[in-house]
């Protein structure tokens, strides 16, 4: 069965540090990738996305995430985190057509002011 | 643009019962997914309807059953609720034309407590 595993559950960071996120999946053909976060009491929203194409992909709030296809990754990055980047993050593929997305546990960000 | 509406937000029943959970999509949008949250198992895909039909369903027992109407406005249903079934259950809507995945926009979610 199809997985995502995202490596670190709880991340500490105080501002202007950076920050990356590890993500790794387990389908071998053609995916789609995502990276959702949800703010506190917020509903889920896409980061961003990888379809095909430029590798590095550029997202929302300054996040970007690379897709290295022979490592089955798909990590997140932000070269200098701000308060208002607390929130959880959560990585997730579509693989097969359709809209099931399958998601990683999630990994919770604390920036420290 | 509305965004996705679920209702109601939060919802409080007792073992034994049976619930049902609306969600409106994106307008124009005709993909309709459900997802269970909950601390333990984290998101977990329910199942997904395209034009009224259910085209994808994942691992959860027979008690879960969902509908999409013309609209594309869905229910989800959950008979002879059990403690385990509280958790925050999300709606998700895509614009699908082609049939590949594309991006997912998620309403905030219907709170269930079963005491």
């Amino acid at each position: 069965a199809q997985s995502v595993s995202q490596h670190n559950h709880h991340v500490i960071l105080s501002e202007a540090a950076s920050l990356e996120l590890g993500c790794n999946y387990s389908y071998g053909g053609t995916v789609n990738l995502f990276w959702y976060v949800q703010y506190p009491g917020q509903h889920l929203q896409l980061l961003l996305k990888y379809f095909s194409g430029d590798p590095l992909v550029k997202g929302i709030k300054g996040f970007e995430a690379e897709f290295i296809k022979s490592k089955f990754s798909f990590n997140l990055r932000k070269p200098s985190v701000q308060w208002s980047d607390t929130a959880e993050y959560f990585c997730a593929v579509i693989s097969g057509g359709y809209n099931k997305l399958i998601f990683g546990a999630g990994t919770r960000l604390a920036v420290h002011p | 643009k509305a965004g996705v509406t679920q209702t109601p937000r939060y919802l409080i029943k007792t073992r034994g019962q049976q619930v049902t959970l609306s969600c409106s999509p994106i307008s124009g949008h005709r993909s309709v997914s459900w997802y269970q949250q909950t601390p333990g198992q984290g998101l977990q895909f329910l199942f997904e309807y395209f034009s009224e039909t259910q085209r994808n369903k994942g691992n959860f027992p027979g008690r879960f059953s969902g509908r999409q109407f013309s609209n594309s406005r869905s229910e989800m249903n959950v008979s002879t609720l059990e403690l385990g079934d509280s958790a925050l259950y999300l709606c998700a809507s895509s614009h699908e034309v082609t049939g590949s995945g594309t991006e997912a926009f998620f309403g905030q979610g219907t709170r269930l407590t079963v005491v």
